[in-house]
């Protein structure tokens, strides 16, 4: 089993710009999530899908985010302008057994300049 | 708001001690905990799971469990310099998604 995938590893952009990262999980996992981690807030649910479907996206810090999931397969998660205060590590994870035994992808560094 | 409190350290133990990692939770409803490690640079993995009261032990690995007082820790005995690593605390309470601490930060000096 190759995990869960998440692309790019790391990403500088400019402020203003899109920035899209994408994450592949385990195959047969139902659950996906979507976490930010920095020093000074740890990680952060941003959004979590059940079945491709958003269950709760009450995490998600401004409109300027938004995220997706068209099947079991693929995921995206896009900043739209970004900002400097975006900078930080994205991990994505997926489940098999409701909200147990995660297992995380290797993140998306994002750095905003 | 669900909050997850630990001490973000770091914790300095020698090779060979017993290194003992705290947790504390704010839901009386949470009913799963987990200690996952994170290397730096990292992503976490899942490490140890605890469900009920008491101990549960795997290996070097020993998680401990009190409801009552809202406390979970995780004992490493024999540490070994590969054990530096930031441990990450986590709960939830039924299907809702896990809520983590910000992490201890323990190096294990040889």
């Amino acid at each position: 089993d190759a995990g869960v995938i998440q692309s790019p590893r790391h990403e500088v952009t400019e402020m203003g710009q899109e920035v899209t990262l994408r994450c592949k999980p385990i195959s047969g996992h139902d659950y996906l999530f979507w976490y930010r981690q920095t020093m000074m807030r740890g990680l952060e649910l941003l959004i979590y899908f059940n079945n491709n479907v958003p269950i709760d996206d009450s995490g998600m810090p401004e409109d300027r985010f938004s995220a997706k999931m068209p099947n079991a397969s693929f995921s995206t998660l896009k900043i739209q302008p970004s900002e400097p205060r975006d900078s930080a590590v994205y991990f994505c994870a997926s489940s098999s057994e409701g909200v147990y035994g995660y297992t995380f992808g290797s993140g998306t560094r994002l750095t905003v300049v | 708001q669900k909050e997850v409190e630990q001490n973000s350290g770091p914790l300095s133990v020698p090779e060979g001690a017993i290194a003992s990692l705290n947790c504390t939770y704010s839901d009386r409803g949470s009913q799963s905990f987990f200690w996952y490690r994170q290397y730096s640079g990292k992503s976490p993995e899942l490490i140890m799971s605890i469900y009920s009261n008491g101990d549960k032990e795997d290996g070097r690995f020993t998680a401990q469990l009190n409801k009552a007082s809202q406390y979970v820790s995780l004992l490493i005995r024999d540490s070994q310099p590969s054990d530096s690593a930031t441990y990450l605390c986590a709960v939830n309470e039924g299907n809702t998604p896990l809520v983590f601490g910000k992490g201890t930060r323990l190096s294990v000096i040889a």
